[in-house]
Parts: structure tokens; sequence; C-alpha cells
């Protein structure tokens, strides 16, 4: 079984700051991949960083980085330079290769809402 | 490229009717999964086809149905309304199994 849990259900971040979203994980899989998605109101899921668990570096995608620790199970979203724009829901999710590849465990998400 | 194009977009049915939903992938994928999301919790997985099969299928009760064309779209059915089906269905495509999902707007249904 996989789990995901995400312990902010809402955090503030002042425009132009940089902000952590938490993410543990649970798997027995041996290989999985870990994805973050933003989710505005409109109530579309944008994909928005990938981390393999076997990838030796942290992933990044513009102002995004994925601060992955194995060890600690954790997978936390660093949105760096935050903007109004990013104001949304942000859910970590999961899904194991020798599972049903094509299922993606999500969390229950954190509302992250940016200040001016 | 076009997106994930789910439709419609909106939907209001009444306990005991039947829904069907569709959905078509991205251009070249060949992997669809549904889910359902209820508000305020993260989107719970219902099934994914491949290659018009069906490859799994999450903890949803028999009322929930759904296959793949081939042309790779695909269609959820729901039978027997519940209240508690009133959600965000969302479908996500990918190249394979094990790759990006990339997701459609959704379909919000409200059952009364």
């Amino acid at each position: 079984a996989q789990k995901i849990t995400q312990t902010q259900p809402g955090m503030f971040v002042q425009e132009k700051e940089a902000v952590t979203l938490d993410c543990t994980y649970d798997t027995s899989d041996p290989s999985y991949g870990l994805f973050w998605y933003k989710q505005p109101s409109s109530g579309e899921m944008i994909f928005l960083i990938y981390q393999g668990s076997y990838d030796q570096q942290n992933a990044t995608e513009g102002r995004y980085s994925l601060n992955f620790q194995k060890a600690r199970k954790s997978a936390n979203l660093v949105i760096s330079a935050s903007q109004l724009g990013d104001s949304a829901m942000y859910f970590c999710a999961m899904r194991g290769v020798n599972t049903n590849a094509g299922k993606s465990t999500f969390g229950d998400g954190t509302t992250l809402t940016v200040k001016p | 490229d076009a997106g994930v194009t789910q439709s419609p977009t909106h939907l209001i049915k009444t306990r005991g009717q039947h829904v069907t939903l569709r959905c078509s992938p991205i251009s070249g994928h060949k992997s669809v999964s549904w889910y359902q999301q209820v508000l305020g919790q993260g989107p719970q997985f219902i099934f994914q086809y491949y290659e018009k099969e069906e490859r799994g299928r999450g903890n949803f009760p028999d009322r929930f149905s759904a296959r793949q064309f081939p042309n790779y779209s695909s269609e959820l059915n729901v039978n027997a309304l519940l209240l508690g089906d009133s959600a965000l269905y969302l479908c996500a495509s990918s190249l394979q199994s094990f790759y990006e999902q990339y997701f459609g707007p959704g379909t919000r249904l409200t059952v009364t």
C-alpha cells in the first residue's frame, strides 16, 4: 500500500519569498516516482515536478525544486520567489513501478496563499 | 498541442440516474486514468486503462465502470447515482503507465 501525508492544511507566504510545502510518503515499492501538482480554483491539476526514487540529484523546474530525502521518506516542494499566481492547492503524489503504475496516490493537499 | 479534454464540464443528476463522462487523452498517449476528487480531499484513483485494457481498479463499487476505445479516448460510467458521488472527476493521460500524468480540466458532477 502507498500513503502520502501532507501535514500543512494551509500555508501563507509573502510575495517574493520562498516557501516549503511538506510531504512524507510510505510505500513497499522498491522503485517509485514522486510528483507535485498545483490545482487552482478552476480545478485543473497542473503537473509541476517529478522525482524518481533512484535519482541522485534533487529535481528542479524553474522556481520549483524538490527536496528529496529518501531515508526520511520525504519529498518537500520548495517554491522560490513566490508570486501571487502561486496561490492554489498543492498536492503531493506518488506512483510505484511494481504496484499499478498508472495509479497515483495523492495526499490531501496544502492550500498556499501568497500575500502581496 | 491539445491537452487532455473532458466533457461535459458540469453535470447535474438526480439520485438513481446514470451518467457517462468522457475523456480524450493527449495525442499519442495510450494510458488513461480516472480519479474522483471530493471537496477538500486529494483525488482518489478509480481506474486505469492502457492499450484498451483495464490495468487497475481502485476501491470503488461495481456501479463504476469504464472503457477505452481504439482511439484511446475513454468513458467513465456510473450507475444508480448516490449523493456521495458528487465530486470532481478527473481524467489523466500519459504515454505509458509510468510516465508523468497530465490531467484534464475535470467534470464537476452534482447529484441531487
